[in-house]
């Protein structure tokens, strides 16, 4: 059963440190997207990566938000430093090269940023 | 602009009730529609999509959904309610300006429904 995964689940930091979250899209899958959800502003996207490239970032704040892809199996998003009004629920979603527009979604980064 | 709406933030429907979800669009040239559903701590699943064809899309748990061209409405349904069926409902359109010519475009999303099944 492909899925896509996410680590770590949960994050609680403090503000100003550094915060990494990880994705492993599914095998197979050109298309990687980061959103991010909150209560206040819904689901926003961040980045989105196809065949490793990315291709839109305009979604996040640059200076603090860096978005890769270093490998086919693994996208990365960067917050540095975090800021309290970060704290949101982080997915990642791939798309299949075939594809009409489905997305898989992982099941989240929970960050709380004290 | 490209838009989606979902006009209702919650739905409240009774077990075994037909329900409703409603999304409507504004994009230009012929959309690709999409259903997502979040349970709770969950990411969220695929249901259903209009690309073509049938006005009447079938999808995942018994849901469908009905592409409506000249009211620009692809409204979601389910001819009776489960309680199981309690979530965030999400429309969604893909963007037909994209730049990119191939599969996996950029999903323009609707604010969410919260349906509640009430035993």
């Amino acid at each position: 059963d492909a899925r896509v995964t996410q680590t770590p689940r949960h994050k609680v930091t403090e503000m100003g440190q550094e915060v990494t979250m990880r994705c492993q899209p599914i095998l197979g899958h050109n298309t990687v997207f980061w959103y991010r959800q909150t209560m206040m502003q819904g689901l926003e996207l961040l980045a989105y990566f196809r065949n490793r490239a990315p291709l839109d970032d305009s979604g996040m704040p640059k200076d603090r938000f860096s978005a890769e892809m270093p490998d086919a199996t693994l996208a990365t998003l960067k917050i540095q430093p975090s800021e309290p009004r970060d704290s949101a629920v982080y997915f990642c979603a791939s798309g299949p090269r075939s594809g009409e527009g489905e997305q898989f979604f992982g099941p989240g980064t929970r960050l709380t940023v004290l | 602009a490209q838009s989606v709406a979902q006009p209702e933030d919650q739905v409240n429907v009774a077990e075994g009730n037909p329900l409703t979800v409603k999304c409507t669009y504004s994009v230009s040239g012929n959309p690709y529609l999409f259903w997502y559903v979040q349970y709770p701590n969950r990411g969220l699943q695929f249901l259903l999509k209009y690309i073509t064809g049938d006005n009447l899309v079938k999808g995942s748990y018994g849901f469908e959904a009905e592409f409506n061209k000249s009211q620009t409405s692809f409204h979601l349904k389910k001819p009776s309610a489960l309680v199981s069926d309690s979530a965030l409902y999400f429309c969604a359109v893909r963007d037909p300006t994209s730049p990119y010519m191939d599969s996996n475009y950029q999903l323009i999303w609707g604010a969410g429904t919260k349906l509640i099944i009430k035993p």
